[in-house]
């Protein structure tokens, strides 16, 4: 167990629908990163948060957004969902070292599969 | 963008065999970081090596930046080692490999 918790587990929506995918990191990390993983695109960084600020972003597409709250969880938004939005979603998060950056080991949740008909 | 390749894409070893990973990238890059994912699809990250050699129990890898390579050592593998091997850099943003599928059989 990583001690990074990410809800619901599965997730099954309609295309055009809104989601919401929750992540708890590890207790005393700052850093909350998310993660796409499809069998397209293989696995792609999204973007990371920082004690609540954005601090890197990837590939992530205008119709998905993120934030980091001041108990640190974080949640990834994904609106207008298209079939190939289907794909397993991780959160990992981090101990801060310098700011915190993507070079920390990262700790990773059990991830949250979403799939979208 | 950055390119990164790993190979083989796919390995079978017999438990006890040694095995090589490798991942060349295009350009230089700020930080390499080695990740496994397990059958059950767990993440784990292994390494974090941007140059040099590091070792972590039976893994090992090593960096050479100016060459663009870097590679994971596997020794006296364990079934438990089985799953996909990535690698991602970090040059500007962040980009994964298409990964290793390592076999280990009993």
């Amino acid at each position: 167990d990583s001690g990074v918790t990410q809800t619901p587990k599965h997730l099954i929506t309609a295309t055009g629908q809104r989601v919401t995918l929750r992540c708890s990191p590890r207790s005393g990390d700052l850093s909350v990163y998310w993660y796409q993983q499809s069998l397209d695109q293989g696995l792609q960084f999204l973007i990371q948060y920082y004690n609540g600020e954005e601090r890197a972003k990837g590939n992530i597409l205008e119709r998905f957004s993120a934030q980091q709250f001041p108990d640190l969880h974080s949640e990834l938004n994904l609106s207008s969902l298209e079939l190939g939005d289907s794909a397993l979603y991780f959160c990992a998060s981090s101990a801060p070292r310098q700011g915190g950056s993507t070079t920390d080991t990262q700790y990773f949740g059990p991830g949250t599969r979403l799939t979208v008909l | 963008g950055i390119q990164v390749e790993q190979s083989p894409p796919d390995l079978i070893l017999q438990e006890g065999a040694n095995s090589t990973l490798r991942c060349n990238f295009s350009d230089s890059v700020n930080n390499l970081q080695w990740f496994h994912q397990n059958p059950w699809g767990q993440l784990i990250n292994l390494f974090y090596i941007p140059s040099g050699t590091k070792q972590n129990g039976r893994l090992s890898a090593t960096t050479v930046a100016t060459e663009r390579y870097s590679l994971l050592y596997i020794s006296s593998s364990q079934t438990t080692d089985s799953g996909v091997y990535f690698c991602a850099v970090v040059s500007g943003d962040m980009r994964f490999g298409a990964g290793t599928r390592l076999t280990v059989k009993p």
